[in-house]
């Protein structure tokens, strides 16, 4: 069963409007927490990383931003958004699943930033 | 720095034959993880299947198995009796055995199941 919720699924936003993309995790306590976005073809690109409240780790330089304000929630922001911002958003958390060192991906939001 | 690099970019395989998809990866740890996910067209990531570096034997999920060798840095999934909803982009990732649990990713092998 799905442990990892995100939404929403679909978004069409225009250049230059903010952006707020949610997570949320089931049945854990203290996940780590993690943002990937994904081009139409390509690999996954990790963009932030959580081990706890209010830590957030940045891993590439970019027009986003995450939060983590609550222990199973972590969020993806930006002010304005580009036209590179689109793709596939998916979030992943430690420990929804059998083993509490593995990520259990959630099912992801398309952007299309117009 | 861990790399993981899968050098097939496209397979394809008849329904219930048996397919190998290949990976392999650079580290100096020695603990560590592997995995293979499977992204369908739907693009959510599923967890296909777990290995632990320090487990000598080769983790298997039902139709789906991995040959571990960690001296020569391979770690290939075996799909056997492939099924159509085999179909789909696989992933081989890294990750250390402690810490932040960050993954290294490689590129992807598109599979597809023909009937």
């Amino acid at each position: 069963s799905q442990t990892i919720h995100q939404w929403p699924a679909t978004l069409v936003q225009p250049v230059g409007s903010p952006l707020s993309l949610e997570c949320t995790v089931e049945g854990t306590s203290n996940p780590n927490l993690y943002w990937y976005r994904q081009a139409a073809g390509r690999g996954l690109q990790l963009l932030f990383y959580s081990v706890g409240i209010g830590q957030i780790s940045s891993e590439v330089p970019q027009n986003l931003s995450a939060s983590r304000p609550q222990d199973r929630q972590f969020i993806l922001s930006s002010k304005k958004l580009l036209l590179s911002d689109s793709g596939f958003y998916l979030c992943a958390g430690t420990g929804a699943g059998l083993w509490t060192d593995t990520q259990y991906f959630g099912p992801g939001t398309r952007l299309t930033v117009l | 720095a861990q790399t993981v690099t899968q050098s097939q970019p496209e397979m394809s395989v008849q329904e219930a034959e048996t397919v190998t998809l290949s990976c392999t990866y650079d580290t100096s740890e020695n603990n560590y993880y592997l995995f293979w996910y499977k992204q369908p067209p739907s693009r959510q990531m599923i967890l296909v299947i777990r290995q632990e570096a320090y487990k000598q034997q080769n983790a298997t999920e039902n139709r789906f198995s991995v040959n571990f060798q960690k001296a020569a840095k391979s770690f290939s999934l075996k799909i056997s009796d492939s099924q159509l909803g085999d179909t789909a982009m696989y992933f081989c990732a890294f990750s250390k055995a402690s810490g932040t649990y960050k993954y290294i990713f490689g590129t992807g092998t598109r599979l597809k199941v023909l009937a």
